[in-house]
């Protein structure tokens, strides 16, 4: 089964940018992934897709401000200009198919703080 | 505007049983596939089970396979998940998800969740 890894924090200033990394265990290197946002006390909300070549789609409603990109087995998500309700836990994830099988596979989170 | 209200959550025994449903609206449920994911106190996201559009197709994380099943009704624009067999660590918030276009399978809109607690 794939595999992604998050780091468990990451933190920035107001009005900074923050690079946020997924990484795909390596033999899923080309998977595609999705980000999610999900707030203290709230459900998650999809951000956006991001594919291996680094193009991605946006949910409805996400802000130019989020960005994301690809480099090898890794899947950035980027925030540029920091307000504090992008305070959040941050969640990757991707669905793969297997023998047939669909499946999907959350990474652990990693949980922003605006300094 | 999409909605997706889950309900049918509460505390049972171990080894006991619950329904959840969730209620869709504000689009062609019958187009999309659905899913259940779930989230312990304090942890992250788990993905629990997913059913095809027209729900002849289900899928299940092994920790779960044998004691919950997914289904939906179409005419009524209600998925549901039957939970058998409970034990402490299926205490979680459950959420349904709707894919973002069909036979993606991953979550582009949820709903706010159900809250399901096991202990005696």
């Amino acid at each position: 089964l794939p595999v992604l890894t998050q780091p468990p924090s990451a933190s920035a200033l107001l009005g900074a940018s923050i690079k946020l990394t997924c990484t795909l265990s390596s033999e899923h290197s080309t998977y595609t992934i999705e980000w999610y946002q999900q707030r203290p006390g709230r459900s998650p909300q999809y951000i956006m897709k991001v594919k291996s070549d680094g193009s991605h789609s946006k949910g409805d409603g996400i802000p130019d401000r989020f960005m994301g990109s690809s480099s090898g087995a890794d899947r950035y998500l980027t925030l540029s200009n920091l307000h504090s309700d992008d305070e959040a836990e941050y969640h990757c994830g991707e669905s793969h198919t297997i023998d047939g099988q669909v499946g999907y596979v959350f990474g652990t989170g990693t949980k922003v703080t605006v300094l | 505007e999409v909605q997706l209200l889950e309900s049918g959550g509460g505390l049972v025994q171990p080894g006991g049983s619950l329904r959840l449903s969730c209620a869709a609206s504000g689009f062609t449920f019958s187009s999309y596939a659905m899913s259940w994911v779930r989230q312990a106190p304090g942890k992250g996201l788990e993905w629990v089970s997913a059913i095809s559009a027209g729900g002849g197709t289900t899928y299940s994380a092994d920790s779960v396979k044998g004691r919950f099943t997914i289904s939906r009704d179409n005419s009524k624009n209600t998925l549901y998940l039957q939970l058998n067999s409970l034990r402490a660590e299926d205490t979680a918030v459950y959420y349904c998800a709707k894919e973002t276009i069909p036979r993606a399978y991953d979550m582009g809109v949820w709903g706010k969740g159900t809250t399901v607690t096991v202990s005696s």
